[in-house]
């Protein structure tokens, strides 16, 4: 069975860093490309950006070009999303989906989502 | 704001037809990909490409597009249908995703 296993909920200050995990079985975690999607209280989905553990390339939504880093371990078949200094903006569900093909955007296996609290 | 625009919220009657659309000039080039979400629950794949369900999806889901619009349409809603829906597609470059603000589906 193809999943995506994401690490638990995380409670932060402001100005903390953090990296959460999402880790892929049941396939060839090289050969997919992983996104992320953030979702803040209430509202909607958003594209984050994906990357493609074969190789690392990452591509990355304009909104959060800067603001976030996306990277993978092929090794353990898992890949990251980290930020190096949390606002209270970034309180929000964090999903890790894969496509159904190799070269597809169209994302039929997601993570359970991580849920990301930033307040002091 | 989204490159993708969707609609307020919608309301069926139960076992009515409803369609929710999904606007955007990257649909003239690419399929729109359709998820539903329901409260405290991951996403999860509806339709695709042309009008392609997921195995375990009811075919009341069906897909559609025309021009710079797809559509998303159940035939017959169940209460269990309930739910917030998004549209995604690749944005105008093809390199990245993007979704719709999402349409909030409301059975009566």
């Amino acid at each position: 069975e193809v999943q995506l296993v994401q690490s638990g909920a995380e409670v932060k200050k402001p100005g903390e860093s953090l990296k959460i995990s999402c880790k892929g079985s049941g396939y060839k975690f090289t050969s997919y490309w992983i996104g992320w999607v953030r979702q803040m209280p209430g509202k909607g989905l958003e594209w984050m950006g994906v990357i493609y553990p074969g190789d690392s390339d990452t591509r990355y939504s304009p909104s959060f070009q800067g603001q976030v880093t996306i990277s993978a371990d092929k090794s353990i078949s898992t890949a990251y999303l980290q930020w190096s200094s949390l606002k209270a903006s970034d309180t929000a569900m964090y999903y890790c989906a894969r496509p159904e093909t190799a070269s597809s955007s169209v994302m039929d296996v997601w993570g359970e989502g991580t849920t990301v609290t930033v307040s002091s | 704001s989204s490159d993708l625009t969707q609609d307020p919220p919608v309301s069926v009657a139960l076992g009515q037809t409803v369609r929710i659309t999904c606007q955007g000039d990257s649909l003239r080039d690419y399929y729109a990909t359709w998820y539903q979400q329901k409260p405290g629950q991951a996403p999860v794949l509806v339709i695709y490409g042309k009008n392609n369900r997921p195995s375990g999806i009811p075919d009341r889901f069906s897909g559609s597009s025309s021009g710079n619009t797809a559509s998303l349409t159940i035939t017959g809603a169940q209460a269990e249908d309930e739910a917030d829906y998004y549209c995604s597609s690749r944005d105008s470059s093809g390199k990245r995703l993007v979704f719709g603000g999402g349409t909030n589906l409301i059975v009566l």
